[in-house]
């Protein structure tokens, strides 16, 4: 299986700031026939279910605010929030979908400082 | 608009089997695919196997003898059977949508929680 390891695991933010989240896989996400990475982000708020932010690694979902961007390829990937808000408080995962079964990082979780 | 919504047993006794439905609306099970993905209390997320529009499965290896995901088309359901549970299977269960061949999950359902215990 895809080992997907995200870091750090914990984030203190203010509002306002801008924060980077990092996500390593353990072979390349990047397929050749297209040229796309397989890489998606989500985020979890508490008590809800994920919320699917960017596939593609750097294609946002339809409605999510264009402060949330997605970059890298190969085997290391980045989710960068600008100018952090209140409502982004929340656990963010990355998930490859390059090969079964799919496996997601461990999280990060984003808090307030 | 796309929705899901888990439903089961909160509580299940150690070595028994869970049954959960997932019921879905706004699209057709049959050029849509349905999965599931769990997660342990504060933990991350594993995802279990699903079913895809033309009736074939896929399944976690870890979890492929112990699993059966099935559906019924005509109510709009998903089935997820999973026998000989344990403690560490305790964890919120999620359905989750799949529109193409591509799999990353873009609608969730709300989750149901699933406590093994006697």
């Amino acid at each position: 299986d895809i080992v997907m390891t995200q870091s750090p695991s914990s984030l203190a933010v203010s509002a306002g700031e801008t924060v980077t989240i990092n996500c390593k896989s353990s072979q390349s996400l990047l397929y050749s026939g297209n040229q796309k990475n397989y890489l998606a982000w989500y985020q979890q708020k508490p008590g809800q279910s994920p919320k699917l932010l960017i596939y593609w690694a750097s294609t946002r979902q339809s409605g999510v605010p264009d402060r949330f961007i997605g970059s890298g390829s190969g085997t290391d990937f980045t989710l960068t929030i600008s100018s952090v808000q209140a409502e982004d408080l929340a656990i963010y995962y990355c998930q490859q979908y390059y090969d079964t079964p799919p496996t997601f990082g461990g999280g990060t979780k984003l808090e307030l400082k | 608009q796309v929705q899901l919504k888990e439903s089961g047993p909160g509580l299940v006794q150690p070595s028994q089997t869970l049954s959960l439905t997932c019921t879905v609306s706004g699209f057709s099970l049959t050029s849509n695919s349905v999965h599931w993905v769990r997660q342990p209390p504060g933990k991350g997320l594993e995802w279990m196997g699903g079913i895809w529009g033309d009736g074939s499965t896929d399944y976690n290896s870890a979890l492929k003898s112990r699993l059966s995901i099935s559906r019924d088309t005509s109510k709009s359901q998903v089935f997820l059977k999973m026998n000989s549970l344990q403690t560490d299977d305790t964890a919120i269960y999620f359905c989750t949508h799949i529109l193409r061949v591509y799999w990353y999950f873009d609608f969730w359902g709300p989750g149901t929680m699933v406590t093994v215990s006697s």
